[in-house]
């Protein structure tokens, strides 16, 4: 059964980099029909769609964060990692890496990880 | 960007009870890309449905969703006592994803 797991520091200081890996269990991240995604939700708000990957590199990013978003992936380890470049305390969330499907389930994240949570804070 | 919009905000009702809750996109949304998601206290948010009325692995079928264009729906026929969470509408178009601000459901 695939699992996803967030791992990372849980505190980062203002203009730092964030930055989170995603370790994929149970199965290939170089699997044709997936995407990898990174998704926060900030303490009491909805979700919010950070970015995506596909194994070969190729990535997408939410146009609201303005550039700050690399995604990267390492097939080896069966990894794939976030940097957020320059946070501020508005960064503050609960991280998930997850799974977008696409050959069923389309535009939606059927797998996800547990989460991990990042205060920016001095 | 597309706008998702929920309502209501909170939604009380007891066991045993239907409910029923709202997606409104700020445009169209193709049926293919809107999903529904349970989330509970300090868990991942569950996918329930996608492609807009498609049921996910294991979700029960008193859960169905139906709609398109801009308005969506998430019917839970008779709320059991584990259904009482917060859910989530959320689209892909244009390239990006999101989603709403969230429905939850309490006991009333």
């Amino acid at each position: 059964q695939l699992q996803l797991q967030e791992s990372g520091p849980g505190l980062v200081k203002p203009s730092e980099t964030l930055s989170l890996t995603c370790t994929v269990s149970g199965g290939s991240i170089s699997r044709d029909s997936y995407y990898w995604g990174w998704i926060r939700q900030p303490p009491g708000k909805g979700p919010e769609w950070i970015g995506n990957l596909y194994y070969t590199g190729s990535t997408s990013s939410n146009p609201s964060l303005k550039g700050r978003v690399a995604i990267s992936v390492d097939r080896s380890k069966n990894q794939f990692s976030l940097k957020l470049t320059s946070v501020t305390a508005a960064d503050t969330a609960v991280y998930y890496c997850a799974r977008r499907e696409t050959i069923v389930t389309l535009g939606t994240f059927d797998i996800w990880g547990q989460g991990t949570m990042v205060t920016v804070s001095s | 960007e597309i706008v998702l919009t929920q309502s209501p905000g909170t939604l009380s009702l007891s066991p045993g009870e239907r409910a029923t809750l709202s997606c409104r996109a700020s445009q169209s949304v193709s049926s293919n890309y809107l999903g529904w998601y349970q989330q509970k206290p300090g868990q991942a948010p569950r996918l329930l449905i996608y492609g807009a009325s498609s049921r996910a692995t294991g979700v029960p079928d008193r859960f169905s969703g139906s709609g398109s264009g801009t308005d969506f729906t998430l019917t839970i026929s008779r709320l059991e006592p584990e259904d009482f969470a917060v859910y989530y509408c959320q689209q892909y178009g244009s390239s990006a994803f999101t989603f709403g601000p969230g429905t939850k459901v309490d006991i009333k």
